[in-house]
This record gives C-alpha cells, structure tokens and sequence, in this order.
C-alpha cells in the first residue's frame, strides 16, 4: 500500500535558521504531492503541492520539489520566524483516481525568537 | 466563502451517551472525509464518501457511523461513545483527489 514517512519531531529552531522537514513516499505510478500546516487550534491548511516530478511547490517562503528518483519531498524554507511554529504534515494523493489520501505523522516545528 | 464548516467545535458527553458531528462544504466536491487526530497518530480515516449516495470504511471505523445526507453534507454518528473515542475530528472534502480542504475541528471529550 501507500504510505509516507516524515522525520520526528519535535523541530526546534532559532528565528531566521534554515529549515528542512524531510518527507519520502511509497506509491505506484506518479502520485500528486502536498504539504500542510496545521496551526494550533486549527484544521489542516494546503501549504503547497506538486503533481508531477521534477515540479517545485512553492508559498510563503516554504518550498518542496517533487524528486521521483529518491521518492522525496522535502519541505525547505531559508529563514523561519516564529509564526511559523506549527505542525506540518506531508501528504499523497494516489495516481489512478483513489480518493484516499495518506498522510505522514506530521512534524512539529517550534521556532525560538 | 465558508468552505468546511463543522459543528459543534467542542463537546464533552458521557460514556454511553450518543451524538451526531455536522459537516457541510460549499465547494461542490464530490468527496467527503472524517478524521480523527490523537497526539502521536497523526490522521486517521474513519471513512470516506467518494460521492453522494456513497460511503466507505477508513483505517478505524469502529464505533462510528456516517451519512451523506446531500452532495454538501456528511455526518458523523458516535451511537455509545466511549472514553477511546475522545479525540479532535476533523471533516474535509476534496474534488477528484486535486486536494483536501479540512474543517476546523471538533473537540470531543468522552469521560
């Protein structure tokens, strides 16, 4: 089956360090790829997506490519700030019309001023 | 625009006691999803609704059951709650498997 492997967290930062949150993926055929951010408090929001290899998603400074090869999308941002603190969660929606999504565990972000 | 609305955001009932968790979209997706998130679980299904008139088991239906009253709507019905089922459940929808748009949350405490 599908499945998706996100480092542990949790991550914790100084503001303006650079952050990597590293995600891989099982899947047959080429699934579409999404991070969300998840607020405390809050429900999952899209961060960013990519659906076909080699396709860079991109908002709010947060990058991910989409690396077929090593089955990867790893979210980066150059510098955090504290508003950024969240849980993030990488994510696949399968190739061949599923309507199941399967998520990683999510990773935990605390970003010190 | 509203997007996924749930209702109630918070709720504590006693074991045994049932309730119903509202969820409506008003983006015309077609599929339909209730999760619930524990602390060191991440996201489970509970079940799906792939489209109106239909519905499916996730990864942890027990003790659940859901209807998909309409294209917008789709509920989630705990019969006899029980202290496991204390949780935040979230609702979310999705056209075609492009992405999911999730609710706020609903916060259950079943003591």
């Amino acid at each position: 089956g599908n499945s998706v492997t996100q480092m542990e967290g949790p991550v914790t930062l100084s503001e303006e360090a650079f952050l990597t949150i590293n995600c891989t993926y099982t899947a047959t055929g080429y699934p579409s790829l999404f991070w969300y951010v998840q607020y405390p408090g809050e429900g999952l929001q899209l961060l960013l997506k990519a659906t076909k290899a080699d396709d860079k998603g991109s908002n709010k400074g947060f990058e991910a490519t989409y690396r077929k090869e090593t089955t990867s999308f790893h979210l980066e941002k150059g510098s955090v700030q504290v508003s950024d603190s969240a849980v993030y969660f990488c994510a696949l929606f399968p190739s061949g019309g599923s309507y199941i999504p399967t998520f990683g565990r999510g990773t935990s972000l605390i970003v010190h001023p | 625009n509203a997007g996924v609305t749930q209702t109630p955001k918070f709720q504590v009932l006693k074991t045994g006691q049932s309730m119903t968790l509202q969820c409506a979209q008003d983006m015309n997706h077609n599929s339909m999803y209730w999760y619930r998130q524990d602390p060191g679980m991440g996201l489970r299904l509970i079940y799906y609704s792939a489209s109106e008139g239909t519905t499916d088991k996730g990864e942890v239906p027990n003790g659940y059951n859901v209807s998909r009253l309409n294209k917008r709507e789709f509920s989630l019905r705990l019969e006899s709650a029980a202290p496991s089922q204390t949780s935040v459940y979230f609702c979310a929808s999705s056209e075609a498997g492009k992405k999911l748009f999730f609710g706020s949350g609903t916060q259950l405490s079943v003591l």
